[in-house]
C-alpha cells in the first residue's frame, strides 16, 4: 500500500527557533493536509493543501504541496512551548479526505 | 459546534475478550470513519462509512472487527476476539458532506479516541 515517509522523526528545539518537517511519497498524492496531535488527543487539522505548488499559511504554519505532488513540508516559524506535540502528515490519492495515508509523524518539544 | 464524541475513553481487556466502541459524528455529517492508531504511529484507515453503507473496509480484519453504522449516525466497531496486538487508539472520524465539489468541503475532524489495551 501506499507509504509517507515522514522526517526527522524527533526535534528538539529552543523556544524561538524556526522548524522544519517533512513528507515523501513514492506515490502521487491529490491532497496533503498536515495534522497536530497532543497526547490523549485526536490529531487536529492544521493545514490543508489541495494543488500542486500551493503554499499555504495558517499563522506561524506554512506548509507547501510538492509539485511533483509526492511531498510536502511544514515550516513552523518561532517556536513557542505550546507547539509541543506531535505532527503528521497525511496524503489521499483520491482527493479531499478519502482514503487518507498518514505518516508517521514528528515529535517536536520546544524547551522554553 | 459539539465535535465528534466516542466512548468509552479508555479500556483494558484481556485477550480474547470481547470490547466495543461508539461514535457519535459531528451532526450531520455523512461520512463517519474510524480509525487505528498504535503507539508510535499514525492513523490507519479501518473503514469508512457514507450514511450507512459501507465505502471502504479494505484494512478492517474482518475476522475479528466489525462496525456498523445502521441508521446512518452513530456507529460502532467491534473486536471479538481481541489480540495483544490490537493495543491501539481508536479513533472516529467524521466529514461533511461526505462528497463535495470543493475538497476542502471534506476536511474530517477527529474526535478524542478509545484507548484499547489488551493484555
Amino acid at each position: 500500500g501506499q507509504q509517507l515517509n515522514q522526517s526527522p522523526q524527533s526535534m528538539f528545539i529552543q523556544e524561538g527557533e524556526d522548524v522544519s518537517m517533512n513528507c515523501t511519497s513514492s506515490s502521487i498524492f491529490n491532497t496533503w493536509l498536515w495534522y497536530k496531535q497532543d497526547p490523549g488527543e485526536g490529531p487536529v487539522l492544521l493545514i490543508a493543501l489541495y494543488k500542486a505548488g500551493e503554499l499555504t499559511s495558517n499563522g506561524r504554519l506554512t506548509a507547501q504541496f510538492g509539485i511533483t505532488r509526492k511531498d510536502s513540508f511544514l515550516n513552523i516559524s518561532a517556536s513557542i512551548p505550546s507547539d509541543v506535540g506531535i505532527y503528521f502528515c497525511a496524503g489521499s490519492t483520491q482527493g479531499g479526505s478519502e482514503k487518507l495515508v498518514f505518516g508517521k509523524g514528528t515529535k517536536l518539544t520546544v524547551n522554553p | 459546534e459539539a465535535g465528534v464524541a466516542q466512548s468509552p475513553r479508555y479500556k483494558i481487556i484481556e485477550k480474547r475478550q470481547s470490547v466495543a466502541f461508539w461514535c457519535n459524528p459531528i451532526s450531520g455529517h455523512a461520512t463517519l470513519y474510524w480509525y487505528q492508531q498504535i503507539l508510535g504511529q499514525g492513523p490507519k484507515l479501518l473503514i469508512q462509512f457514507q450514511n450507512n453503507g459501507v465505502v471502504d473496509d479494505s484494512q478492517l480484519p474482518k475476522d475479528r472487527f466489525s462496525a456498523e453504522r445502521l441508521k446512518g449516525v452513530d456507529s460502532t466497531l467491534k473486536i471479538q476476539p481481541a489480540k495483544l496486538e490490537d493495543s491501539a487508539v481508536y479513533l472516529c472520524a467524521s466529514s461533511f458532506p461526505g462528497w463535495s465539489p470543493v475538497p476542502s468541503g471534506n476536511t474530517i475532524y477527529f474526535g478524542e479516541g478509545s484507548w484499547l489495551t489488551v493484555v
